[in-house]
């Protein structure tokens, strides 16, 4: 079992539309949770951390369940330029290790 | 400017030669990382280095070599390029806690024929 997993999609939808993903980790002991963007062929870049009382920037909002050991992110009034894959990455606190799931492709659809 | 920037962009080699990409970064992080990432497998780490006299293998190092020149500077060597090194190479930073961020280059398109 991989120690963070992702659906890969692709997620269809049109613009305005809202979406959901979800991410699932499987170490407790998780401290840090982040979504990137990346998107084809370039590097991935920081979309926002996730907070353990959830947080929200403009349209995206990410929620951390460490009873069920998931994070979620979602996207309101998708924008075409929201197409994009969208990795979740977790880390342990004191340790090197920066795990990432194989990302969510999303499609915003005119 | 762009605070971690990767050298080459794109290269293509044949099996068996040399090949050295590198990292800068302007960003004054003490710790640097090296992926690779393949279709399908996600991000893989290939060595990882805490400061310039810390250097650690990822999960993946068998076929590679790293050296830390200078906290700014981290190059990532394929000794004797095989076609399954074939990918896209990138390098990252990564700040401290509390924000605990990566921050990547723009990547190194690598084909091995």
């Amino acid at each position: 079992r991989k120690e963070v997993e992702q659906d890969p999609g692709p997620f269809n939808v049109p613009e305005g539309a809202t979406v959901a993903f979800n991410c699932t980790y499987s170490n407790s002991a998780s401290q840090s949770f982040f979504w990137y963007r990346q998107d084809c062929r370039k590097e991935p870049k920081l979309l926002m951390s996730v907070y353990s009382s959830g947080n929200e920037d403009g349209r995206f909002t990410a929620q951390l369940n460490r009873a069920s050991q998931y994070i979620s992110l979602l996207i309101r009034d998708s924008k075409l330029s929201d197409s994009a894959t969208y990795l979740c990455v977790v880390s342990r606190a004191g340790t090197y290790k920066y795990i990432f799931g194989t990302g969510t492709r999303l499609k915003v659809l005119a | 400017d762009a605070d971690v920037t990767q050298t080459p962009r794109n290269r293509i080699t044949k099996t068996g030669k040399r090949i050295m990409l590198e990292c800068s970064q302007t960003k004054g992080h003490d710790r640097m990382y090296w992926y690779r990432q393949d279709p399908g497998l996600g991000l893989r780490l290939i060595y990882y280095s805490f400061d310039v006299k810390d250097i650690n293998k990822g999960e993946i190092s068998d076929g590679y070599s790293v050296s830390r020149q200078a906290q700014a500077k981290f190059s990532l060597s394929l000794e004797s390029a095989i076609p399954n090194q074939t990918a896209l190479y990138f390098c990252a930073t990564r700040d401290r806690q509390p924000t605990d961020t990566q921050y990547f280059g723009p990547g190194t398109r690598l084909t091995v024929l």
